[in-house]
């Protein structure tokens, strides 16, 4: 049963450009959460998704960022027109019934 | 409402000395807590978790950590401090309602050969 996978590992992008990270959850989780860690800062609660639902956004920037979790494939986060303070890491975690995180590996975005 | 206070953002230890991470919550229910460490470069992975049966939990590497209601506190503790424990350490509690899980800040942990 692999764990949570994100990719890419590394994303680097020119501002102005959009930045897609990807999370597929374990096997069964339907329960996806988005976090941002910035240096020397804990991670920053951004969204929490369930299959096809948003069920909490209250950590997501009104604009630019969004995020999907469709019926089928991986959750998607984005991020549009990116500025270097969006230079970040990106850790995505799932849950099977929201009891407990298991967490990728995270996405490190530089811009540029 | 809930909240992670996480009171040392460093803590620097000897190898083979007692390591204390402490961590004060608040929450509106009854919560879940953990604690889960992050390597460098690497995803967080849960050392132990708290949720309403035994006051001391065990975890992983050595490390426990004792649920203190009436001080709202979660410290992580581990007799004897191993290199391959510097780590970045992070509380986490969840109130058990709404699946939402709310992170303290950090402590990085240093062991000094």
């Amino acid at each position: 049963n692999a764990g949570v996978m994100q990719n890419p590992r590394h994303l680097v992008r020119r501002r102005g450009q959009e930045a897609r990270l990807r999370c597929s959850p374990m096997k069964g989780h339907s329960h996806v959460y988005w976090y941002r860690q910035l240096p020397e800062e804990g991670l920053k609660f951004m969204v929490y998704l369930q299959k096809e639902n948003i069920i909490d956004e209250s950590g997501m920037p009104k604009e630019r960022f969004s995020a999907e979790f469709p019926k089928e494939g991986p959750s998607i986060l984005r991020i549009q027109q990116v500025v270097r303070g969006d230079s970040a890491a990106y850790f995505c975690a799932s849950s099977l019934t929201g009891e407990k995180l298991f967490f990728g590996s995270g996405t490190q975005l530089s811009v540029l | 409402a809930q909240s992670v206070t996480q009171l040392d953002s460093h803590v620097s230890v000897s190898e083979g000395t007692p390591v204390l991470l402490r961590c004060n919550y608040s929450s509106s229910y009854s919560p879940s807590l953990f604690w889960y460490v992050q390597h460098p470069n690497k995803g967080l992975q849960l050392l132990l978790k708290y949720t309403s049966a035994a006051t001391l939990v065990k975890g992983i590497n050595g490390f426990e950590a004792e649920f203190k209601k009436s001080e709202t506190s979660f410290h992580l503790t581990k007799p004897s401090a191993h290199m391959s424990d510097a780590a970045e350490y992070f509380c986490v509690v969840s109130p058990n309602t709404g699946n939402q899980f709310y992170f303290g800040t950090g402590t990085s942990l240093t062991v000094i050969p």
